[in-house]
């Protein structure tokens, strides 16, 4: 119940394209759900996060699809570029508490 | 702000010795977490502290490891005798706490055990 399930584990979109990664949970005490990005060397850095009382937020090329109903939420990178390239996690935080629980990584190519 | 400050960044050592590693928080963050992430299991919580307090030390994965803060700006992961199996890059994290969800990662220690 504490697994928040990450899909692909790898990813290769065109220069341009959009890249989707997905992520499904089970635990309904989740109360925040971020996206983390982390580029070879680094430690993750926050990209984008939503909360299950709203069912999209967008920042730039990035937007978070929140479909509480099924579980599940989805990171979606519009026009992506060569410098999206990383690794992409989502999470999910127990409600009241700071402790994430991390999906498994999608590793994303963007092809020039 | 200097971020979140991790050594060593990488270290080698020998299976059974015993391997140090350490963390300095954000100024003015009261919450640090210990993460591992091996391409196996991905990043998992070892453990987190608030207030200088561990809270939640589940993720620990055994006696051989063990962490402490004795004070806000300072944090330290053992692992006692280490194993190969141990080899993973150990990463910190601090949070400001309050209505504040973000976590701040540091870049790392890459552990090798031979």
């Amino acid at each position: 119940q504490q697994q928040v399930k990450q899909s692909p584990q790898s990813l290769i979109v065109q220069k341009g394209g959009i890249s989707i990664i997905n992520c499904a949970y089970e635990n309904t005490a989740f109360d925040y759900f971020p996206w983390y990005q982390q580029f070879p060397g680094k430690g993750p850095a926050l990209l984008i996060a939503i909360r299950p009382d709203v069912s999209e937020k967008k920042e730039g090329r990035f937007t978070i699809s929140f479909n509480k109903s099924a579980k599940q939420f989805s990171l979606h990178i519009m026009d992506s570029q060569p410098g999206d390239s990383a690794t992409y996690f989502c999470a999910a935080r127990n409600r009241g508490t700071y402790k994430y629980i991390f999906g498994t990584g999608t590793r994303l190519k963007v092809l020039a | 702000d200097a971020g979140v400050i991790q050594s060593p960044r990488h270290e080698v050592t020998e299976m059974g010795q015993e391997v140090t590693l350490r963390c300095k928080p954000i100024s003015g963050h009261n919450s640090l977490f210990w993460y591992r992430q091996t391409m196996m299991r991905g990043l998992e919580l070892l453990i987190y502290f608030n207030n200088n307090v561990p809270i939640d030390d589940s993720g620990m994965p055994e006696d051989r490891f063990s962490a402490k803060m004795p004070n806000a700006s300072f944090s330290t992961l053992k692992i006692q005798p280490s194993e190969p199996r141990d080899s993973a890059v150990y990463f910190c994290a601090s949070n400001s706490g309050g209505r504040s969800n973000e976590q701040f990662f540091g870049p790392g220690t890459r552990l090798t055990v031979l």
